[in-house]
């Protein structure tokens, strides 16, 4: 399964709502996640099977979506927010989209 | 809190071998699947191979399967990944990272360890 991430890159400034976009080349339910990573530091967990959050992951990270289209929303972007945001499929194997870069407009 | 320490990455050269460890502390660690995922230089993330809570499962992406092992010691809270054949591709920084079944998600990672595979 083929995980496709838009944009590419996202321009935005902080207190703006960010959508980022993962298409599925098929159907994965909603076993879908969503990953941040900032450079030099391992990915962290924000959202797993499509909508539900991760320990500790703040309220403005939302995810919706099932079957091959999902968003990953961030109602209000904070400074430390700007990364890579990567989605990741489990239904057949485990993949990875080639992520987009949130960067501070 | 959870803990994850990757070590024993370097440089080695093209069809060697290198075996790298992980360090697992805060966590019940025989309870969990545990995995590895690779991220080579300026590139996004591949999942390399998972491994069941007793050792009995052991999955590998299709380009490093008969040269890549996976193995676990519950007894040192220890997982590990021994890499033959090494090639250029190969290059990448590895994490060690904690799987949960139910969902598919790697919920914990390690800082990774970069391998270098270059003559």
């Amino acid at each position: 399964i083929v995980l496709t991430q838009s944009p590419a890159t996202l321009s935005l400034s902080p207190g703006e709502r960010a959508t980022l976009s993962c298409r599925a080349s098929q159907s994965v339910g909603s076993s879908l996640m969503w990953y941040q990573q900032k450079p030099g530091q391992a990915p962290r967990l924000l959202i797993y099977g499509a909508s539900n959050r991760a320990t500790g992951i703040p309220a403005r990270f939302s995810g919706s979506g099932s079957g091959t289209d999902f968003t990953l929303t961030i109602s209000s972007l904070e400074p430390e927010d700007f990364a890579v945001y990567y989605c990741q499929q489990r239904n057949n194997w485990y993949t990875f989209g080639q992520g987009t870069k949130l960067e501070i407009k | 809190e959870v803990q994850l320490v990757e070590s024993g990455g370097g440089l080695v050269q093209p069809g060697g071998s290198l075996r790298l460890s992980c360090a697992a502390s805060g966590f019940t660690f025989s309870n969990d699947w545990m995995g590895w995922v690779r991220q080579a230089p300026g590139k996004g993330l591949e999942w390399v191979s998972n491994i069941n809570q007793g050792g009995s499962e052991r999955y590998y992406v299709d380009s490093v399967k008969g040269r890549f092992t996976i193995s676990r010691d519950n007894a040192k809270n220890s997982l590990s990944l021994q890499m033959s054949s090494l090639r250029a591709e190969d290059t990448a920084v590895y994490y060690c990272a904690r799987w949960i079944d139910s969902s598919g998600a790697f919920d914990y990672w390690g800082q990774g360890i970069l391998v270098t595979v270059s003559s």
